[in-house]
């Protein structure tokens, strides 16, 4: 099955841009998605398709995909974007793989 | 407005069964995606099951010939039926609805399942 690799911590100051990587063979055939999850709650799908941006998802979280790795960036951080972030796609056997997760600690 | 709840998590001797629900408001099953997906504590998301619009179903590696996915489209309720379970299939179990099938939109907060002796 496809494999997606993500470093597991990111650290940024509050105010600066946070980018979190997703690696995978040819990644950049594939589509990915990305979801933010906080301490004791269910996922939210922050960018679909990429760079796609869900209603209600901040335009300081965008996305992109290129060769073996995919990024989610986070611009102009604040507290309230600490969170676990995970990388998907879909696969042509029909599974949706993950990738581990990164922990994006705000200092 | 999208919305789903997930019932029947519990504790569970290993070999045993067990079968979660998903009730479903703002949508019909029937016509969209479904899925199951986990997280072991402290661990990832590990997808489990789909279910397509058309009913045809999918399950991972690691829960084929196990679990089944189904829906009750009168009841707008989607099931994950869990036989055999296993220490390793404790987890908090998330139903997702997804307008297409290919990445999740929308996630209920989950049902806790512990298979323990």
């Amino acid at each position: 099955s496809y494999v997606l690799i993500q470093t597991p911590s990111v650290s940024v100051a509050p105010g600066q841009t946070a980018k979190i990587t997703c690696g995978g063979d040819n990644i950049e055939s594939k589509t990915v998605h990305w979801y933010q999850q906080k301490p004791g709650q269910a996922p939210v799908l922050v960018i679909y398709d990429d760079s796609g941006r869900p209603s209600g998802i901040p335009e300081r979280f965008s996305g992109s995909n290129s060769g073996n790795t995919a990024t989610l960036t986070i611009s102009r951080v604040d507290a309230g974007d600490e969170a676990d972030y995970y990388c998907q796609v879909w696969e042509h056997n029909f599974s949706l793989p993950f990738g581990g997760g990164t922990k994006l600690t705000v200092l | 407005e999208v919305h789903v709840v997930e019932s029947g998590g519990g504790l569970i001797q290993p070999g045993g069964s067990l079968r979660l629900s998903c009730a479903a408001s703002g949508f019909t099953v029937g016509n969209n995606y479904m899925s199951w997906v986990r997280q072991a504590p402290g661990k990832g998301l590990e997808w489990v099951s789909s279910i397509y619009s058309g009913g045809s179903t999918y399950h991972a590696d690691t829960v084929k010939g196990r679990f089944a996915i189904s829906r009750d489209n009168s009841k707008n309720t989607l099931y994950l039926e869990m036989n055999s379970l296993r220490v390793e299939d404790t987890a908090h179990y998330f139903c997702v609805y997804s307008y297409v099938p290919y990445y999740m939109d929308v996630w209920g907060k989950g049902t806790t399942v512990t298979v323990s002796s």
